[in-house]
């Protein structure tokens, strides 16, 4: 059973459009992340919701948007897309707890290219 | 916030030779230092986690050392395999929501 899954795999659009990217997990876990990881391979931290709640935004352009149905989904919807964009997105998620150790499972990841 | 740094950036060895990778961090208050192994093309994956009431752990191969004064932690891969060949992630955290990674260390092992 896969973990943590996400849809697209690849993704390939035209500066301006606009597209989402679904993520779901089924470890039961309480906590959801979004993920870049550009070109040179640095992964840096976009957002952190538990339970369904925003906990973290690391300053990203509001013309990303998640959204959480519920504590196993998690999805990024992506306004008028830029070159910058392109790189690949990792969904991943954790147990959550304050208290608890965070390891992070990650998702197959969303190859975004913007022509 | 959390200030990470791994060293070296990209580290060459031959197969069946040793490998460290370091990982410095400034906030105190972490208490959780994995290590994430990232293939060609793959999802990051945890390979060794130590917590902050252990000194070393050692799982096969690999090895995870702390040493919480200096504020630092290091992955060690013995003995390596041209399959060790990947990109390396330390992530050391305080168990909250946010999880800062390393600048990843790529590891190339020479057949």
């Amino acid at each position: 059973d896969t973990a943590v899954s996400q849809t697209p795999k690849y993704l390939v659009t035209q500066m301006g459009n606009d597209k989402s990217i679904k993520c779901e997990q089924n470890l039961g876990h309480d906590t959801m992340y979004w993920y870049k990881q550009d070109s040179k391979k640095f992964l840096k931290i976009m957002f952190s919701y538990n339970n369904k709640e925003l906990i973290i935004n690391e300053t990203v352009p509001n013309r990303f948007s998640p959204k959480s149905p519920d504590k196993a989904h998690l999805n990024l919807h992506i306004n008028s897309l830029e070159l910058g964009d392109s790189a690949v997105y990792f969904c991943a998620s954790s147990l959550g707890n304050f208290l608890l150790y965070n390891e992070q499972f990650f998702g197959p990841g969303t190859r975004l290219t913007v022509l | 916030g959390e200030n990470v740094e791994q060293h070296p950036s990209t580290l060459s060895v031959q197969e069946g030779d040793s490998a460290v990778i370091k990982c410095t961090y400034s906030d105190s208050a972490s208490n959780y230092f994995p290590w994430y192994k990232q293939e060609l093309g793959k999802r990051p994956q945890l390979i060794i986690d130590i917590r902050s009431n252990v000194g070393e752990k050692k799982d096969q191969r690999i090895a995870v050392t702390l040493n919480k004064t200096a504020k630092h932690f290091s992955l060690h891969i013995t003995e390596t395999q041209p399959e060790d060949s990947a990109v390396y992630f330390c992530a050391p955290n305080t168990g909250g929501f946010k999880t800062i990674f390393g600048a990843g260390t790529r590891l190339f092992v020479k057949a």
